[in-house]
């Protein structure tokens, strides 16, 4: 069946890069997604990606797609605090309307 | 534009009590979805209702029912709690396409004791 695996803690200092990475099943996924969630919120979409793609660049995020590997990749330049958050991967389940598998979330904790 | 508001924020329940989580979006979106959020887990789909009037399972439905009352509202019920059901509850909705994002609840965090 279809799974998404992150790790699920990253620790970076502010001002680094922070990378996220995150594998998936379903190679015939279309969209894949990076959501965000703070502290006592929902979750917010953050980017996503075109399965024919391989890299969309969006300010400071970066997302890589390797789909060979089956393997996503979010880069965020210039880590702040404000990016402390987890951060959730996502696929398109079976039988579309938008029925996301989501992988665990890393939980990412920037520190000065 | 409040978006997909859930109540109640907090709720906690003696196993055998019943319960329903309510959600409302005004974004006029077509499709709506419950979601549990457990430690370790990420989000797995509980029912979701593509339009008006219909809804279906998703990944973990036992123990839950739903209700799609009207366009705006999507209820989650809970006949007979377990502890198994202690969770963070999302609701969100989405437009019709396949990059229509969701959008979501700030969650309903449940315990059953």
């Amino acid at each position: 069946g279809e799974d998404v695996e992150q790790s699920l803690f990253l620790s970076v200092r502010e001002g680094d890069s922070s990378v996220i990475n995150c594998t998936y099943t379903d190679s015939s996924s279309t969209y894949l997604y990076w959501y965000k969630q703070e502290p006592g919120a929902g979750l917010q979409l953050l980017t996503y990606i075109f399965s024919n793609m391989d890299m969309k660049q969006d300010q400071r995020l970066t997302v890589l797609l390797n789909k060979k590997d089956k393997h996503l990749s979010l880069r965020i330049a210039d880590t702040q605090t404000g990016d402390s958050a987890i951060y959730f991967c996502a696929e398109m389940g079976p039988g579309g309307y938008n029925k996301l598998i989501f992988g665990a979330g890393t939980r990412l904790a920037v520190h000065p | 534009n409040a978006g997909v508001t859930q109540t109640p924020k907090f709720q906690v329940l003696k196993t055998g009590q019943s319960m329903t989580l309510q959600c409302a979006q005004d974004m006029n979106h077509n499709s709506m979805y419950w979601y549990r959020q457990d430690p370790g887990m990420g989000l797995r789909l509980i029912y979701y209702s593509a339009s008006e009037g219909t809804t279906d399972k998703g990944e973990v439905p036992n123990g839950y029912n739903v209700s799609r009352l009207n366009k705006r509202e999507f209820s989650l019920r809970l006949e007979s709690a377990a502890p198994s059901q202690t969770s963070v509850y999302f609701c969100a909705s989405s437009d019709v396409g396949l990059n229509s994002p969701l959008h979501f609840g700030n969650g309903t965090r449940l315990t059953v004791t």
